[in-house]
Protein backbone atom coordinates (compact mmCIF):
# COMPACT_ATOMS: atom_id res chain seq x y z
CA UNK A 1 0.00 0.00 0.00
CA UNK A 2 1.58 3.52 -0.95
CA UNK A 3 1.43 5.99 1.80
CA UNK A 4 -0.30 8.34 -0.48
CA UNK A 5 -2.75 7.26 -2.45
CA UNK A 6 -4.62 9.13 -5.09
CA UNK A 7 -6.95 8.37 -7.83
CA UNK A 8 -4.70 8.70 -10.99
CA UNK A 9 -7.73 9.44 -13.07
CA UNK A 10 -8.44 10.99 -15.54
CA UNK A 11 -10.67 13.02 -13.89
CA UNK A 12 -12.84 15.11 -16.48
CA UNK A 13 -15.73 17.49 -15.82
CA UNK A 14 -17.55 20.50 -17.69
CA UNK A 15 -16.75 24.28 -17.40
CA UNK A 16 -18.33 25.49 -14.63
CA UNK A 17 -18.87 22.21 -12.38
CA UNK A 18 -17.23 20.78 -9.11
CA UNK A 19 -13.98 18.95 -9.37
CA UNK A 20 -13.50 17.10 -6.27
CA UNK A 21 -9.82 15.60 -5.85
CA UNK A 22 -9.53 13.05 -2.90
CA UNK A 23 -6.41 11.64 -1.11
CA UNK A 24 -5.97 9.30 1.37
CA UNK A 25 -2.68 8.71 3.82
CA UNK A 26 -1.17 5.85 5.88
CA UNK A 27 0.67 7.40 8.33
CA UNK A 28 -1.78 8.58 11.24
CA UNK A 29 1.48 11.22 12.65
CA UNK A 30 1.53 13.06 9.24
CA UNK A 31 0.42 16.49 10.24
CA UNK A 32 0.54 18.46 7.48
CA UNK A 33 -1.25 18.59 4.20
CA UNK A 34 -0.79 20.20 0.60
CA UNK A 35 -2.28 20.47 -2.94
CA UNK A 36 -0.09 21.71 -5.62
CA UNK A 37 -1.15 21.86 -9.08
CA UNK A 38 1.03 20.45 -12.14
CA UNK A 39 0.68 22.02 -15.50
CA UNK A 40 2.04 19.50 -18.31
CA UNK A 41 6.20 20.36 -18.54
CA UNK A 42 6.53 22.58 -15.45
CA UNK A 43 7.30 22.24 -11.81
CA UNK A 44 4.44 22.37 -9.18
CA UNK A 45 2.83 25.00 -7.28
CA UNK A 46 1.28 25.21 -3.53
CA UNK A 47 -2.15 25.54 -4.04
CA UNK A 48 -3.31 25.36 -0.35
CA UNK A 49 -2.31 23.91 2.44
CA UNK A 50 -4.40 22.75 5.82
CA UNK A 51 -3.27 21.74 9.42
CA UNK A 52 -6.46 20.69 10.98
CA UNK A 53 -9.68 18.60 10.53
CA UNK A 54 -12.33 20.28 9.00
CA UNK A 55 -12.77 22.75 5.75
CA UNK A 56 -10.35 25.58 4.54
CA UNK A 57 -11.64 27.90 1.53
CA UNK A 58 -9.84 29.98 -0.94
CA UNK A 59 -11.68 31.86 -3.59
CA UNK A 60 -13.05 28.71 -5.46
CA UNK A 61 -10.53 26.22 -4.07
CA UNK A 62 -11.95 24.10 -0.56
CA UNK A 63 -9.25 21.58 1.07
CA UNK A 64 -10.88 19.03 3.77
CA UNK A 65 -9.62 16.90 6.14
CA UNK A 66 -10.60 14.58 8.28
CA UNK A 67 -7.64 12.84 10.12
CA UNK A 68 -9.72 9.97 11.71
CA UNK A 69 -10.35 8.28 8.08
CA UNK A 70 -6.66 9.81 7.33
CA UNK A 71 -8.42 11.55 3.90
CA UNK A 72 -7.65 14.92 2.62
CA UNK A 73 -9.88 16.58 -0.67
CA UNK A 74 -9.54 19.21 -2.81
CA UNK A 75 -13.16 20.91 -4.16
CA UNK A 76 -12.76 23.22 -7.30
CA UNK A 77 -15.84 25.14 -7.84
CA UNK A 78 -16.81 26.85 -11.00
CA UNK A 79 -14.33 24.69 -12.93
CA UNK A 80 -12.29 26.49 -15.45
CA UNK A 81 -10.53 25.00 -18.83
CA UNK A 82 -7.08 26.58 -17.17
CA UNK A 83 -7.50 24.21 -14.00
CA UNK A 84 -6.97 21.58 -16.04
CA UNK A 85 -3.55 20.07 -14.63
CA UNK A 86 -1.97 17.11 -12.45
CA UNK A 87 -3.17 17.61 -8.88
CA UNK A 88 -0.50 16.55 -6.34
CA UNK A 89 -1.60 15.94 -2.37
CA UNK A 90 1.54 16.07 -0.15
CA UNK A 91 1.54 14.73 3.26
CA UNK A 92 4.19 15.74 5.74
CA UNK A 93 5.21 14.37 9.27
CA UNK A 94 7.36 15.82 11.76
CA UNK A 95 10.60 14.86 10.22
CA UNK A 96 8.83 17.80 7.57
CA UNK A 97 9.97 15.74 4.55
CA UNK A 98 7.05 15.06 2.15
CA UNK A 99 5.83 12.31 0.93
CA UNK A 100 3.76 12.96 -2.59
CA UNK A 101 0.82 10.73 -4.15
CA UNK A 102 0.94 10.16 -7.91
CA UNK A 103 -1.08 12.60 -8.77
CA UNK A 104 -4.93 13.03 -10.08
CA UNK A 105 -4.91 14.63 -13.58
CA UNK A 106 -8.31 16.83 -14.23
CA UNK A 107 -9.70 17.73 -17.80
CA UNK A 108 -12.05 20.83 -17.18
CA UNK A 109 -14.07 20.80 -21.20
CA UNK A 110 -15.21 23.65 -22.35
CA UNK B 1 4.33 32.78 -2.30
CA UNK B 2 8.10 33.13 -1.73
CA UNK B 3 10.49 32.41 -4.80
CA UNK B 4 12.90 29.52 -5.91
CA UNK B 5 14.78 29.76 -9.19
CA UNK B 6 16.68 27.02 -10.96
CA UNK B 7 19.90 27.55 -13.32
CA UNK B 8 20.22 26.11 -15.50
CA UNK B 9 16.45 25.94 -16.59
CA UNK B 10 17.34 23.44 -19.47
CA UNK B 11 20.65 21.69 -20.83
CA UNK B 12 22.18 19.21 -23.10
CA UNK B 13 25.24 17.04 -22.61
CA UNK B 14 27.49 14.42 -23.63
CA UNK B 15 27.40 11.49 -21.81
CA UNK B 16 30.58 11.03 -19.29
CA UNK B 17 30.41 14.31 -18.78
CA UNK B 18 28.68 16.31 -15.05
CA UNK B 19 26.38 18.96 -15.16
CA UNK B 20 25.68 21.24 -12.01
CA UNK B 21 22.21 22.66 -11.16
CA UNK B 22 21.91 25.43 -8.47
CA UNK B 23 18.73 26.11 -6.33
CA UNK B 24 17.94 29.21 -4.86
CA UNK B 25 15.71 30.47 -2.69
CA UNK B 26 15.69 34.29 -3.68
CA UNK B 27 13.50 35.52 -0.58
CA UNK B 28 13.34 33.41 2.66
CA UNK B 29 15.83 31.44 4.05
CA UNK B 30 15.32 27.69 3.45
CA UNK B 31 15.74 25.45 6.58
CA UNK B 32 15.41 22.31 4.03
CA UNK B 33 15.87 21.97 0.33
CA UNK B 34 14.53 18.79 -1.67
CA UNK B 35 15.75 17.73 -5.10
CA UNK B 36 13.17 15.48 -7.13
CA UNK B 37 13.52 13.96 -10.48
CA UNK B 38 10.73 13.96 -12.80
CA UNK B 39 10.19 11.15 -15.34
CA UNK B 40 7.44 11.76 -18.27
CA UNK B 41 4.24 11.36 -16.92
CA UNK B 42 5.18 9.83 -13.82
CA UNK B 43 5.40 11.78 -10.49
CA UNK B 44 7.57 13.12 -8.66
CA UNK B 45 10.15 11.02 -7.05
CA UNK B 46 12.31 12.40 -4.12
CA UNK B 47 16.21 11.98 -4.62
CA UNK B 48 17.43 13.50 -1.41
CA UNK B 49 17.00 16.29 1.37
CA UNK B 50 19.34 18.57 1.93
CA UNK B 51 20.24 20.87 5.16
CA UNK B 52 22.26 23.57 5.24
CA UNK B 53 25.94 23.04 6.43
CA UNK B 54 25.09 19.38 6.92
CA UNK B 55 25.28 15.96 4.43
CA UNK B 56 22.14 15.44 2.33
CA UNK B 57 20.29 12.64 3.10
CA UNK B 58 19.40 10.69 0.41
CA UNK B 59 16.41 8.16 -0.90
CA UNK B 60 16.73 4.67 -0.84
CA UNK B 61 18.17 3.65 -4.38
CA UNK B 62 19.71 7.22 -4.89
CA UNK B 63 23.50 7.08 -5.40
CA UNK B 64 24.86 9.66 -3.30
CA UNK B 65 28.62 9.27 -5.28
CA UNK B 66 26.47 10.01 -8.52
CA UNK B 67 24.42 12.72 -7.40
CA UNK B 68 26.18 15.14 -5.15
CA UNK B 69 24.42 17.58 -3.25
CA UNK B 70 25.66 20.38 -1.17
CA UNK B 71 23.76 22.70 0.61
CA UNK B 72 26.56 26.05 0.64
CA UNK B 73 24.16 28.17 2.59
CA UNK B 74 20.72 28.99 3.47
CA UNK B 75 20.00 29.56 0.39
CA UNK B 76 21.68 27.94 -1.93
CA UNK B 77 21.57 24.32 -2.98
CA UNK B 78 23.78 22.28 -5.80
CA UNK B 79 23.17 19.31 -7.22
CA UNK B 80 25.82 17.76 -9.49
CA UNK B 81 24.79 14.34 -11.79
CA UNK B 82 28.52 13.37 -12.33
CA UNK B 83 29.66 11.03 -15.32
CA UNK B 84 26.02 11.49 -16.42
CA UNK B 85 24.37 8.45 -18.98
CA UNK B 86 21.19 9.07 -21.01
CA UNK B 87 19.26 7.29 -18.07
CA UNK B 88 20.00 10.20 -16.34
CA UNK B 89 17.70 12.34 -18.77
CA UNK B 90 14.96 13.60 -16.99
CA UNK B 91 13.33 16.24 -15.26
CA UNK B 92 15.14 18.01 -11.92
CA UNK B 93 13.27 19.98 -9.68
CA UNK B 94 14.53 21.29 -6.24
CA UNK B 95 11.99 22.66 -3.84
CA UNK B 96 12.96 24.84 -0.60
CA UNK B 97 11.16 24.82 2.73
CA UNK B 98 10.22 26.87 5.39
CA UNK B 99 9.64 25.85 9.17
CA UNK B 100 6.14 25.39 8.27
CA UNK B 101 6.74 22.44 5.62
CA UNK B 102 4.96 24.49 2.51
CA UNK B 103 7.67 23.80 0.06
CA UNK B 104 7.86 26.38 -2.83
CA UNK B 105 9.58 24.67 -5.36
CA UNK B 106 11.92 25.89 -8.37
CA UNK B 107 11.11 26.07 -12.36
CA UNK B 108 12.66 22.46 -12.91
CA UNK B 109 15.94 21.80 -14.90
CA UNK B 110 15.54 19.48 -18.25
CA UNK B 111 18.37 17.25 -18.07
CA UNK B 112 18.94 15.54 -21.54
CA UNK B 113 22.30 12.96 -22.02
CA UNK B 114 23.36 12.15 -25.40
Amino acid sequence: QKEVEQNSGPLSVPEGAIASLNCTYSDRGSQSFFWYRQYSGKSPELIMFIYSNGDKEDGRFTAQLNKASQYVSLLIRDSQPSDSATYLCAVTANAGKSTFGDGTTLTVKP
Amino acid sequence: GAVVSQHPSWVICKSGTSVKIECRSLDFQATTMFWYRQFPKQSLMLMATSNEGSKATYEQGVEKDKFLINHASLTLSTLTVTSAHPEDSSFYICSASDRLYEQFFGPGTRLTVL
